[in-house]
């Protein structure tokens, strides 16, 4: 079952304007991932935010969390034709009796950016 | 991609036909992943495994099947039961929290 739903599905923006993309989930979380996977690569970790976080900052990402509203948003800002790539929100459910994490993904946000 | 390998890059397979996909890791991660990626969707998660010699289903391990019986390696296997193994399949690590993956395998039945 998929937790995360990111909006919107695709966006596409000039070089150097800032994207915003959305992710909401159905349940309690420990905490909440974003992930990064150019054109049929792997993914890659970019930022984890915690239930008790309300924003956090990586260079250029923004990642805040609103837990009574069970929603997330990552920023992009100046963003750069290299930061075109499907963008996804994983959400935790802590294994039973195991210390390691099952996360579920989102459908993505595919974010084209022009040069 | 870091220190996870998938084999091979592109597969293609017979209708009928069992074939492995490969996965190795030299991260010393205990817990490890196989999810399945159809075009314009998220992944899915076929198995995973906390430590060695155990593993536990996902949401769609109906026609595929794992072993760990290292630490390094979490091979998965496309059964013919598997009635539309056509997809990308990643492989994937984790410590505690974040979970880091490979570059991943392309499957085509043709």
């Amino acid at each position: 079952s998929q937790q995360g739903e990111e909006d919107p599905q695709a966006l596409s923006i000039q070089e150097g304007e800032n994207a915003t993309m959305n992710c909401s989930y159905k349940t309690s979380i420990n905490n909440l991932q974003w992930y990064r996977q150019n054109s049929g690569r792997g993914l890659v970790h970019l930022i984890l935010i915690r239930s008790n976080e309300r924003e956090k900052h990586s260079g250029r990402l923004r990642v805040t969390l609103d837990t009574s509203k069970k929603s997330s948003s990552l920023l992009i800002t100046a963003s750069r034709a290299a930061d075109t790539a499907s963008y996804f929100c994983a959400t935790d459910g802590r294994y039973s009796g195991g210390s390691n994490y099952k996360l579920t993904f989102g459908k993505g946000t595919l974010l084209t950016v022009n040069p | 991609d870091g220190g996870i390998t998938q084999s091979p890059k592109y597969l293609f397979r017979k209708e009928g036909q069992n074939v492995t996909l490969s996965c190795e890791q030299n991260l010393n991660h205990d817990a490890m992943y196989w999810y399945r990626q159809d075009p314009g969707q998220g992944l899915r998660l076929i198995y995973y495994s906390q430590i060695v010699n155990d593993f536990q289903k996902g949401d769609i391990a109906e026609g595929y099947s794992v072993s760990r019986e290292k630490k390094e390696s979490f091979p998965l296997t496309v059964t013919s039961a598997q009635k539309n193994p056509t997809a990308f399949y990643l492989c994937a690590t984790s410590n505690i929290d974040e979970q880091f993956f490979g570059p991943g395998t392309r499957l085509t039945v043709l």
